[in-house]
C-alpha cells in the first residue's frame, strides 16, 4: 500500500519555538490532510490542502501542499504547552469502486518543554 | 452534536474470549472506518464501510469482523482475542472518503491478557 514517511518521529522544544514537521511519499496525492491527537483522545482535523502549492493557516499552524503533490508540510509558531500531542499527516487513496480511505502517517510527537 | 461515541472506552479481554466495539454516528455520515493504533505504527485501517450493509477489509483485518446493519452503527467484533490485538481502537466517520476528512470518536482501549 501507500506509504506516507513522517518526519521528525518526536519532538522536544521550549515554549514559544517554532515547529516543523514534515510528510513525504514516493505517490502523488491530491488532498493532504494534518490532524492533531491529544492524550487519551482520537484525532482532530487541523488544516486541508486540496491544491498544489497551497498554502493554508489556521492560527498559529500553517500547512503547505509541496508543488510535486508529494509532500506536505507543518509549521507551528510560537509554541505553547496546549499543543503537546501527536500531528498525523494523511492523504485519502482510492480503493476501487468509487471509494477513497485515509492513510495516515506513523505521526510526530510534540512534547513542549514549559 | 455528539459526534461518534465508541463503547466501551476500556476493556480488558482474557485470550480467546470475544467482544464487540459499537460505534455510533449522528452525522448521517455514508463511510465508517475503524482503526488501530499502536505505539510508533501510527493508525492502521482494519475495515471499512461505504454505506448501511456493505463492509471492507482495510490494511489489517485478520482477527476482526464487523457489520454496518443500521447507517448510524458500525460493529467490530473479535471472536477470539489474542495478545496481539492488545492496541487502542478508533471509529471515524466521513461524509466523503476522499475530500471531506474524518470524524473520529474517542478510543477504546483494550488490553488482550
Amino acid at each position: 500500500g501507500q506509504q506516507l514517511n513522517q518526519s521528525p518521529q518526536s519532538m522536544f522544544i521550549q515554549e514559544g519555538e517554532d515547529v516543523s514537521m514534515n510528510c513525504t511519499s514516493s505517490s502523488i496525492f491530491n488532498t493532504w490532510l494534518w490532524y492533531k491527537q491529544d492524550p487519551g483522545e482520537g484525532p482532530v482535523l487541523l488544516i486541508a490542502l486540496y491544491k498544489a502549492g497551497e498554502l493554508t493557516s489556521n492560527g498559529r499552524l500553517t500547512a503547505q501542499f509541496g508543488i510535486t503533490r508529494k509532500d506536505s508540510f507543518l509549521n507551528i509558531s510560537a509554541s505553547i504547552p496546549s499543543d503537546v500531542g501527536i500531528y498525523f499527516c494523511a492523504a485519502p487513496t482510492y480503493s476501487g469502486a468509487g471509494s477513497y480511505q485515509l492513510t495516515f502517517g506513523k505521526g510526530t510527537k510534540l512534547s513542549v518543554i514549559p | 452534536n455528539a459526534g461518534v461515541t465508541q463503547t466501551p472506552k476500556f476493556r480488558v479481554l482474557k485470550t480467546g474470549q470475544s467482544m464487540t466495539l459499537l460505534c455510533a454516528q449522528d452525522m448521517n455520515h455514508e463511510y465508517m472506518y475503524w482503526y488501530r493504533q499502536d505505539p510508533g505504527m501510527g493508525l492502521r485501517l482494519i475495515h471499512y464501510s461505504v454505506g448501511e450493509g456493505t463492509t471492507a477489509k482495510g490494511e489489517v483485518p485478520d482477527g476482526y469482523n464487523v457489520s454496518r446493519l443500521k447507517k448510524q452503527n458500525f460493529l467490530l467484533g473479535l471472536e477470539s482475542a489474542a495478545p496481539s490485538q492488545t492496541s487502542v481502537y478508533f471509529c471515524a466517520s466521513s461524509f466523503s472518503g476522499r475530500f471531506y476528512g474524518y470524524t473520529f470518536g474517542s478510543g477504546t482501549r483494550l488490553t488482550v491478557v
